[in-house]
């Protein structure tokens, strides 16, 4: 069966850059969403296609896709980009995935 | 504005049953796909089950296929997942999302737009 894969974990020092990424075989065929998850939250999203981001997320946060991989990149992280990063897409039957999520933390 | 606010979630035995309900406002659940996804404590997201727009079909993760039936009465606005032979696997915080996508521009996109705030599901003899 499909799946994404992403790595537990990334920091970063503050106002530095970061890339967070997923890999799977359904990002060929699909653009992947990006969700951020604080403590007792729930997600919200911060990426999606190949350039959407919601109004209220800043522009430091952005994505890419080549084959089967995505990123997902914080250029000059701030302290309130700690959290957990997740993936998703669909995949060939119309299910969706979610990547492990990426425990990111601001040093 | 848009909300999804979750019910139904509850302590109960391995092979009880539980039915979930996802009530919409703000927009009509008719025009949309909704999605369950879940996240067992400590854990990742997990996708669970999604409903086409016009309920026309339904999709399961593999470890509920077969024991989860997703609906909805669009009279009533909601989304049901009505949840059969609990496992303790299935503890988790039950979320409901809206997903909206986007072909405008040459290429197809989609995401979760909108999430509840979730609705506890403990199964523990």
């Amino acid at each position: 069966s499909s799946e994404l894969t992403q790595g537990p974990a990334v920091s970063v020092a503050l106002g530095q850059t970061v890339t967070i990424t997923c890999q799977g075989n359904s990002l060929r065929n699909y653009y992947p969403s990006w969700y951020r998850q604080r403590p007792g939250q729930a997600p919200i999203l911060v990426f999606s296609g190949k350039d959407n981001r919601p109004s209220e997320i800043p522009d430091r946060l952005s994505g890419s896709r080549s084959g089967n991989t995505a990123s997902l990149t914080i250029t000059g992280a701030q302290a309130e980009d700690e959290a957990v990063y997740y993936c998703a897409s669909r995949d060939d039957s119309g299910s969706r995935l979610f990547g492990g999520g990426t425990e990111l933390t601001v040093l | 504005q848009v909300q999804l606010v979750e019910s139904g979630g509850g302590v109960v035995q391995p092979g009880a049953s539980l039915r979930l309900a996802c009530a919409a406002s703000g927009f009509s659940i008719s025009n949309y796909e909704i999605h369950w996804v879940r996240q067992a404590p400590g854990k990742g997201l997990e996708w669970v089950s999604l409903s086409w727009y016009d309920g026309s079909a339904e999709y399961y993760a593999d470890s509920v296929k077969g024991r989860f039936s997703i609906s909805r009465d669009n009279g009533k606005n909601t989304m049901y997942l009505q949840m059969n032979s609990l496992r303790a696997e299935d503890t988790a915080l039950y979320y409901c999302a809206r997903e909206v996508g986007d072909d405008s521009r040459g290429f197809y996109y989609e995401h979760f737009d909108h999430w509840g705030q979730g609705t506890p599901v403990t199964v523990s003899s």
